[in-house]
């Protein structure tokens, strides 16, 4: 069945560094995909998605990669700094008949120190 | 604020019992999700209904229901409550049902079932 999973479940990061979450996921027919942060006691924000067409997206201090030929996506934040200590949640849709049907990676819990 | 609402914010009730969580979305949002959040199961979707119909359904237990009223707000059903139903309850919305739509997620119930 499908699954979204993620390499690493804590990441621990120097405030100023560089951060690379990674994700692997197992359904090769999935076509969009999304990057979500939560906040501790608050329900998960959008930060950036893909499609299946592309293979790379850059936002405000964030870029995902995605790599179909491995089934990989990743999540790179530039420039760490404490707001961006959170749960990062990978997702893909397994769209059903034009449906948005999310599946969501278990997280990765990045720590930024100071 | 992500424009979406839920109430109540806690929930505490006894097994068997049954309750409702209620969804606000934002305004002229017409898709709303349901997701479930446990420390086992990860973030799972639950229900997705488009204007006031069932758009797609995830993994969502046959004691569990939700509607769509046609003030678009929704609200999810759980009866003969278990212990393993205890978790976090997440609704979100979207502008429409398609599947490349930004999902905002509300705050969350959190349901305790003692």
């Amino acid at each position: 069945g499908e699954s979204v999973g993620l390499h690493l479940p804590t990441l621990s990061v120097q405030e100023g560094d560089n951060s690379i979450i990674n994700c692997a996921y197992s359904n090769s027919a999935s076509d969009y995909f999304i990057w979500y942060k939560q906040e501790s006691g608050k329900g998960p924000q959008f930060i950036i998605d893909i499609r299946s067409n592309m293979d790379k997206r850059q936002g405000q201090r964030v870029t995902v990669l995605l790599n179909k030929t491995v089934k990989h996506l990743s999540l790179q934040i530039a420039a760490t700094q404490p707001g961006d200590s959170a749960v990062y949640f990978c997702a893909e849709n397994d769209s059903i008949q034009g449906a948005q049907k999310l599946v969501f990676g278990q997280g990765t819990r990045l720590t930024i120190n100071p | 604020d992500s424009g979406v609402t839920q109430t109540p914010k806690h929930l505490i009730t006894a097994t068997g019992q049954r309750v409702t969580l209620r969804c606000s979305p934002r305004s002229g949002d017409l898709s709303v999700y349901w997701y479930q959040q446990s420390l086992d199961q990860g973030l799972q979707f639950l229900i997705q209904y488009y204007n006031g119909e069932e758009r797609a359904k995830g993994n969502i237990l046959e004691r569990f229901s939700a509607q769509q009223f046609p003030d678009l707000h929704s609200e999810l059903n759980l009866s003969s409550l278990e212990l393993g139903d205890s978790a976090l309850y997440f609704c979100a919305s979207s502008p429409s049902g398609e599947p490349y739509n930004e999902q905002f997620f509300g705050p969350g119930t959190r349901l305790t079932v003692l």
